[in-house]
């Protein structure tokens, strides 16, 4: 199993532009989330999955869109990129999210904004 | 709401000396507590984890966590440090049907 990876590791935007930044996992998890690093603020969760089709938003949703189509992948949008939004990008998968279960995360993208 | 603290943001010990990461935390009913540890330019990987039982954990590479209800506490300890353990460490809670809070993160720095 190659677990949860993501794309692209690293990347540069202006302001005002926009991308996804790809996340999937073959483990056939149900559970999937976006968080955003930050020094000294450690993760935060952006948004949320609790299985195909179903999304929530999390602490910070603001600016960020997100959709699940299938079990596997589960793309991050940012729809007009902001320099507050320079940050490392996380995805997490795990069996039962909302219980008690570990999360796996991927090995993160590096995002810039100028 | 609920929160985790992690009070120090660096802690510093020789190799083959114990090591302790604090952790604190806030959350209504009953608290389902993580470490996780992150290297240097890697995503996050989970050590341990306290749902009920026990409240000494133990998890991966020798680290063990004690799970204290009176103080609110689950410190991460590993009784005789390596070199390699250097690196971000990361306390989360959730209570219930919420999502996980993570804490700020502490580095660890364990000299030769």
């Amino acid at each position: 199993n190659a677990g949860v990876t993501q794309t692209p590791k690293f990347q540069v935007l202006k302001t005002g532009q926009s991308m996804t930044l790809q996340c999937a996992q073959d483990m056939n998890h149900e559970y999937m989330s976006w968080y955003r690093q930050d020094p000294g603020m450690g993760l935060r969760l952006i948004h949320y999955s609790v299985g195909a089709g179903i999304t929530d938003q999390g602490e910070v949703p603001n600016g960020y869109n997100v959709s699940r189509s299938t079990t596997e992948d589960f793309p991050l949008r940012l729809l007009s990129a902001a320099p507050s939004q320079t940050s490392v990008y996380f995805c997490a998968s795990s069996p039962e999210g909302f219980l008690t279960d570990t999360q796996y995360f991927g090995p993160g993208t590096r995002l810039t904004v100028l | 709401a609920q929160s985790v603290a992690q009070p120090e943001d660096q802690v510093n010990v020789a190799e083959g000396n114990p090591l302790t990461v604090k952790c604190t935390y806030s959350v209504s009913g009953n608290p389902y507590l993580f470490w996780y540890v992150q290297y240097p330019n890697r995503g996050l990987q989970f050590l341990l984890k306290y749902i009920t039982g026990d409240n000494l954990v133990k998890g991966s590479y020798g680290f063990e966590a004690e799970f204290n209800k009176s103080q609110t506490s689950f410190h991460l300890k590993k009784p005789s440090a390596l070199v390699s353990d250097s690196a971000l460490y990361f306390c989360a809670v959730k209570g219930g049907y919420s999502t996980l809070t993570f804490g700020k993160g502490t580095m660890l720095l364990v000299s030769p």
